[in-house]
This record gives structure tokens, C-alpha cells and sequence, in this order.
């Protein structure tokens, strides 16, 4: 696709349940950062890849968080033992290389934990 | 600790007006790049405008441009002949370039163009 694609678009789970959202890069670009925006907030950077390595994971919120890349190209971000306060917009972006900094974003997932 | 303030939540402008949407940051390094972001209601995050640091003209994108003071860390965007379109969140972020990008984006401003 010519863009950054996010699946799924919409996701509700039950409180306690793992979740896995996914992220396909714009093909060819090697950064691939993910954010959470909260209901009416900025964006909360969250972990960035430089190809498969993570070399900033600061973002992320606890150890319930994690975060995988193959083969330089789709991510999966998955939350473990969900909580309520996990409940945002999930936002992934990529960018061609470290040098060349402009963010496309995808779409973004919604994530609502009951 | 590296900042973007935006002291604006909310602002409103008159189509076809003029404003301006405010920004500063802190940062102790001196190889970045600044950029605004723009998100409507749909969701998607746009890029508006983007400047690095070491270049001292303000960048220009249409009815866009941006106002880079470097010495007061500030950098804010005036939106030209304001369209209904305009009407969206607006983002003010920087990546630091050290070993790796460091992303940090302000808390927005929602900009309403009023017919």
C-alpha cells in the first residue's frame, strides 16, 4: 500500500486480556516508532526501531508493554493483562531513515478495555 | 529534560483571517529538527511543516509558515487565509539527533476555523 497501515482499526477487550495490535511500515523505511495518544491529549512516544533493533524503549509504560519488529518491516505491539488506563489511540509511524525525519503515521488502533 | 510546550489549548480564528499557533521547546543539544503536525477529526496525523535547526530561514509550505527563533527556543507556525480545512489539533514536535532519533511532541493545540 502507499501508506502506513494499521490493523485492527478498532479493538474492545476485557479487562485482563492480552492484545496484539499490528503495523505495516511504508515498504522500504526503517524507523518505525509507535505512540498512544490518550482521548483528547498529545501523543506519548512510546518505542522506536531503527530496522529490527529497539534502541529507545523508554516509552513504554510497564513491562506489560512490548514491542517486536521483523524483518524491518511490520510491527506488532503487544499489551499483556490489559487495563483500563490502557485504553487510547494506538499510533505507529515510519520514516525512511534516521536522516531523513519526516513521520508518516498510520491510522491509528483504537483500543478500548472494559 | 527535553520539552515542547504549547501554551494555547484552544484557539478560534475567522475564515479567511490569520493566526498564529505558539511553541517552545528545551533542549541542551544542537542538532534537531522541528515539525508541526496537524490531526482533523479523522485521525490522521499530517505533516504541515518541517525546519532543521542549523538552517536559519523560517520554512515556508503554501499558506503555512513558521516563525524559528533558535536563541529563545521558540517556533511557531502562522496558518495564511485560514480555510475550513484548517480546522484540526495541532502538534508541535522535535526529534533530537544523538545516537539514535529522540521524539517528543507538545500537548497540541485545537484550532477552530469559524466560518
Amino acid at each position: 500500500g502507499a501508506g502506513v497501515s494499521q490493523s485492527p482499526s478498532n479493538k474492545v477487550t476485557e479487562k485482563g486480556k492480552d492484545v496484539e495490535l499490528r503495523c505495516d511500515p511504508i515498504s522500504g523505511h526503517t524507523a518505525l516508532y509507535w505512540y498512544r495518544q490518550s482521548l483528547g491529549q498529545g501523543l506519548e512516544f512510546l518505542i522506536y526501531f531503527q530496522g529490527n533493533s529497539a534502541p529507545d524503549k523508554s516509552g513504554l509504560p510497564s513491562d506489560r508493554f512490548s514491542a517486536e519488529r521483523t524483518g524491518g518491516s511490520v510491527s506488532t505491539l503487544t499489551i499483556q493483562r490489559t487495563q483500563q488506563e490502557d485504553s487510547a489511540v494506538y499510533l505507529c509511524a515510519s520514516s525512511l531513515s534516521q536522516d531523513y525525519n519526516e513521520q508518516f503515521f498510520g491510522p491509528g488502533t483504537r483500543l478500548t478495555v472494559l | 529534560a527535553q520539552t515542547v510546550t504549547q501554551s494555547q489549548p484552544e484557539m478560534s480564528v475567522q475564515e479567511a483571517e490569520t493566526v498564529t499557533l505558539s511553541c517552545t521547546y528545551d533542549t541542551s543539544e544542537s542538532n534537531y529538527y522541528l515539525f508541526w503536525y496537524k490531526q482533523p477529526p479523522s485521525r490522521q496525523m499530517i505533516l504541515v511543516i518541517r525546519q532543521e535547526a542549523y538552517k536559519q530561514q523560517n520554512a515556508t509550505e503554501n499558506r503555512f509558515s513558521v516563525n524559528f527563533q533558535k536563541a529563545a527556543k521558540s517556533f511557531s507556525l502562522k496558518i495564511s487565509d485560514s480555510q475550513l480545512g484548517d480546522t484540526a489539533m495541532y502538534f508541535c514536535a522535535f526529534i533530537v539527533k544523538t545516537s539514535y532519533d529522540k521524539v517528543i511532541f507538545g500537548p497540541g493545540t485545537s484550532l477552530s476555523v469559524i466560518p
